[in-house]
């Protein structure tokens, strides 16, 4: 199986910050690449999906870089409704994986 | 609007089979690859497997001796058994569509808790 490897596990920012999340692949991935924004007893919501690509609705404060097997999140201008975790999940390889999680926190 | 909503007994007895369906509306099974995640409480998320349009499957090594994934066309809807329970399948469960290029989970279920407990 391919391993994602998040940091940082947690991060205190606050309402206006810029905050990037990375995750690290075992594995080349190429792009294949998602990350999703939890909020608590909710289900987890597609923000980027090929690395860098948007989902739409997702606000575009949110943005994805990298290839191959280092990738991060950033999010600009941190707003009140992104406290929340973060997932990284790859699609290159079966069985599909996901990275630990990142909790953004005040 | 595409909503998915999971269905089941919320405590099954270990060893026993864990049965549960997933509804959908505003969208048809027929057209779009389906998958099955699983998240334990304070936990990561786990991918079970994937159910395509033909009806063939993957399911992730972990789970493959145990678990089968099913359509049902005239109903609209995915189920998901898994055999032989233990604690450790404890876990909140969620069905989700795949984007068409199979690249990620862009609609998800509100999900289900099921415990295992005797």
């Amino acid at each position: 199986d391919i391993q994602m490897t998040q940091s940082p596990s947690s991060v205190s920012a606050s309402v206006g910050d810029r905050v990037t999340i990375t995750c690290r692949a075992s594995q080349g991935l190429s792009t294949w690449l998602a990350w999703y924004q939890q909020k608590p007893g909710k289900a987890p919501n597609l923000l980027i999906y090929g690395a860098s690509n948007l989902q739409s609705g997702a606000p575009s404060r949110f943005s994805g870089s990298g290839s191959g097997t280092d990738f991060s999140l950033t999010i600009t201008n941190l707003q009140p409704e992104d406290f929340a975790t973060y997932y990284c999940q790859q699609a290159n390889n079966f069985p599909f994986t996901f990275g630990g999680g990142t909790k953004v926190e005040i | 609007q595409v909503q998915l909503q999971e269905s089941g007994p919320g405590l099954v007895k270990p060893s026993e089979t864990l049965s549960l369906t997933c509804a959908v509306s505003g969208a048809s099974i027929r057209s779009y690859t389906w998958s099955w995640i699983r998240q334990p409480a304070g936990k990561g998320l786990e991918w079970i497997g994937r159910v395509y349009t033909s009806g063939s499957t993957n399911y992730n090594p972990s789970l493959k001796t145990r678990v089968t994934l099913s359509t049902d066309p005239s109903k609209n809807q995915l189920s998901l058994k898994l055999t032989s329970v233990t604690a450790a399948d404890t876990a909140v469960y969620y069905c989700a569509r795949d984007r068409e290029a199979r690249d990620a989970f862009e609609i998800w279920g509100q999900g289900t808790m099921v415990s295992v407990s005797s």
